[in-house]
Formats: structure tokens, sequence, C-alpha cells
């Protein structure tokens, strides 16, 4: 059974709208954390999260949002999109938060903005 | 600054061949390194870790990576490749004082019969 769920697998949204990409642990893990894939830069740090709070943001736009609302939930919203926000987005989380620790990913969600 | 690079984008190696694929680091001090494994259409996965101690990494599948601070290197080695191999293979470099793993680019394993 997956540790990390993300929903939804895949996603077709159109420029300048809004959606919410979800993410879930079930390993216990007090860190979590958002990566995004795209041809354009292999796999970006977007957020790290530590005990529900922002530890680490090197998303430079304020239309990526994540939202805690639980330990073990880390939700990305991503508002006005772009066609440049296409790409696959992954969820991660480690045991406590320190950069020598093993990142678990989730499966990912693959973001389409026509 | 802190970086990793893997200078192969993509390499192509026949089952049962050997398999090296290339990492190098930049850091000022004893860093913390990890190669993650990539299947298609999957999330990332640890292959292998290390921290300060014996240079010889050994991993899942067979896999291994010897750490060389001469060199900067992390490089990792495979004896004999299986079909089941053919992924992207990520290194990356911890970065304590900002809490995060910087990975390199990525390289694409290809594996032929």
């Amino acid at each position: 059974d997956p540790k990390i769920i993300q929903k939804p697998k895949y996603l077709v949204a159109v420029t300048g709208s809004e959606k919410i990409l979800i993410c879930e642990q079930y390993l216990g893990h007090n860190a979590m954390y958002w990566y995004r894939q795209s041809a354009k830069k292999p796999l970006e740090f977007m957020f790290s999260y530590s005990y529900q709070k922002l530890m680490d943001n090197q998303t430079a736009s304020s239309r990526f949002q994540p939202q805690s609302s639980k330990k073990n939930h880390l939700d990305l919203q991503i508002t006005a999109l772009k066609p440049d926000d296409s790409a696959t987005y992954f969820c991660a989380s480690s045991q406590g938060g320190t950069s020598a620790e093993t990142l678990y990913f989730g499966s990912g969600t693959r973001l389409t903005v026509l | 600054a802190q970086s990793v690079t893997q200078p192969d984008a993509r390499v192509t190696v026949s089952e049962g061949a050997s398999l090296q694929l290339r990492c190098k680091y930049s850091y000022f001090g004893t860093p913390y390194l990890f190669w993650y494994v990539q299947y298609p259409r999957q999330g990332l996965q640890l292959l292998l870790k290390y921290y300060p101690g014996d240079p010889v990494v050994q991993g899942v599948n067979g896999f291994e990576a010897e750490f060389s601070k001469s060199n900067s290197s992390f490089h990792l080695r495979k004896a004999s490749v299986h079909w089941s191999d053919w992924a992207v293979y990520f290194c990356a470099v911890s970065i304590p004082s900002l809490g995060k793993l910087q990975f390199g680019t990525g390289t694409q394993v290809v594996v032929t019969p």
C-alpha cells in the first residue's frame, strides 16, 4: 500500500484557474516537502514543512501556497495557473526534517495547464 | 555554492553489462550523499546513501557507490544490469545549512537486449 498518497494522479486545468494538489503521508513523519519536475528543471525543491511549520520556501511566486491542516497533510494550492506551471508535482516526507534523512516520495500529480 | 553535477544525461547499456553513473559535487565540508532512482511514472526511491565513514556504500538491487573526497565524486556502479534497471537516476547532496537536498539533473539509463 502506498504510504504517501497524492491526489489526483492527473490534472488538466485552464489558464487562470486555481487547483489544489493533495498529499497525505502515513509514515508517521514530521517533515513534508513539495518538489516539481518538468522538462526545464528536472527536480526542483519548492517547500519544506516541519511539525506543520514552514521551514523553507524556494518558490518565487506567491501563486503557490502550501496548506497544512494536519501533521500528515501538506496540500499545494496553485492560483492563476499558467501553461509554464505544467509539470509533475511530487510530495515527499522524512522523519524529522534534516537534510541528512531519507526522503520518501509519492507517485506525483501530473498537471497540464492549457 | 553547493551543487551536484551529473554529466551524462543518458546512458545506454546492454543487459548483463556493467554500469557506472557519474556524479560530482561541490560542497565545502564533508557531505552526506544520496542516489535515488525514478522508475517510469513513479516517484523517487532511495538506492543508497553515504554518511562519513566507509567510502564504498552498498545499496539495494546490487548497486554500490564510492565516495572520493579528492575527486569530489560519488559514482554509482552495478556489475550486471537487468532490464528492470531502466530508470532515471538522481544523485543528491545534503546541505545541512539549508535543510534540504540538492538534486542533480538525473541520468536516464536505457537497457538494451
